[in-house]
């Protein structure tokens, strides 16, 4: 059975530091992993999608990996700025015939300090 | 492209009654998935419609029901409530079918918060 988690459940640091978020899972069959950011009380943004073949991915300030043979992917957020506050999660698709929904971390809550 | 939409934003139901939520995917997509989310905890998946009919579902009880009609939207209702129906319900949308690129991506509504008194 995949699970999916996520540490730390939280994290606080100052405007302008560099950090990584952590995301591993159970069973490296997966056809994709997604990150997400959420502000209090909203929906999801997607912010990458790492398809199993993939090493990384890039947007902006952001670039995530994926280690598929060792269960983990990491989210690098640059530079990073007060809006940058919100709670990110991780997804994973299991691999498998019939196979389409996704399974979540609980998300580490993120706040930058300005 | 308006995004994905949910409609409404906000409900308060009493246990037992019944509840039905909206969703209008993104445009171009086909297949709209349900999720709800406790306070505290990631998205749990309830169940994908394409092409009309439920393809997957998950641990959910059969009071949560759904249907997708021929323009892609998407109905989730719950009957007789309980108070651990109350959360953040998901829809998402994606392509149904494989391809290049970032097929499968979801991309989430705004949520339908629910209440059960």
């Amino acid at each position: 059975k995949q699970e999916v988690t996520q540490i730390p459940a939280a994290l606080s640091v100052p405007e302008g530091e560099n950090l990584v978020l952590n995301c591993s899972f159970t069973d490296s069959a997966i056809y994709n992993l997604q990150w997400f950011r959420q502000d209090p009380g909203k929906g999801l943004t997607s912010l990458l999608l790492i398809q199993s073949s993939q090493r990384e991915q890039t947007s902006g300030r952001l670039n995530a990996s994926l280690d598929k043979s060792s269960g983990r992917s990491t989210l690098y957020i640059a530079a990073s700025q007060p809006g940058d506050s919100a709670t990110y999660l991780c997804a994973v698709r299991p691999w498998g015939s019939g196979t389409y929904k996704y399974i979540f971390g609980t998300g580490t809550r993120l706040k930058v300090l300005a | 492209d308006a995004g994905v939409t949910q409609s409404p934003t906000h409900l308060i139901k009493t246990r037992g009654q019944q509840v039905t939520l909206r969703c209008s995917p993104k445009s171009g997509h086909d297949t709209v998935s349900w999720y709800q989310q406790a306070l505290g905890q990631g998205p749990q998946f309830i169940f994908q419609y394409y092409e009309e009919e439920e393809r997957q579902r998950g641990n959910f009880p059969d009071r949560f029901s759904g249907h997708q009609f021929p323009n892609y939207s998407s109905e989730l209702n719950v009957n007789a409530l309980l108070l651990g129906d109350s959360a953040l319900y998901l829809c998402a949308s994606s392509l149904g079918l494989t391809g290049t690129g970032n097929y499968n991506e979801q991309f989430f509504g705004p949520g339908t918060r629910l209440t059960v008194l």
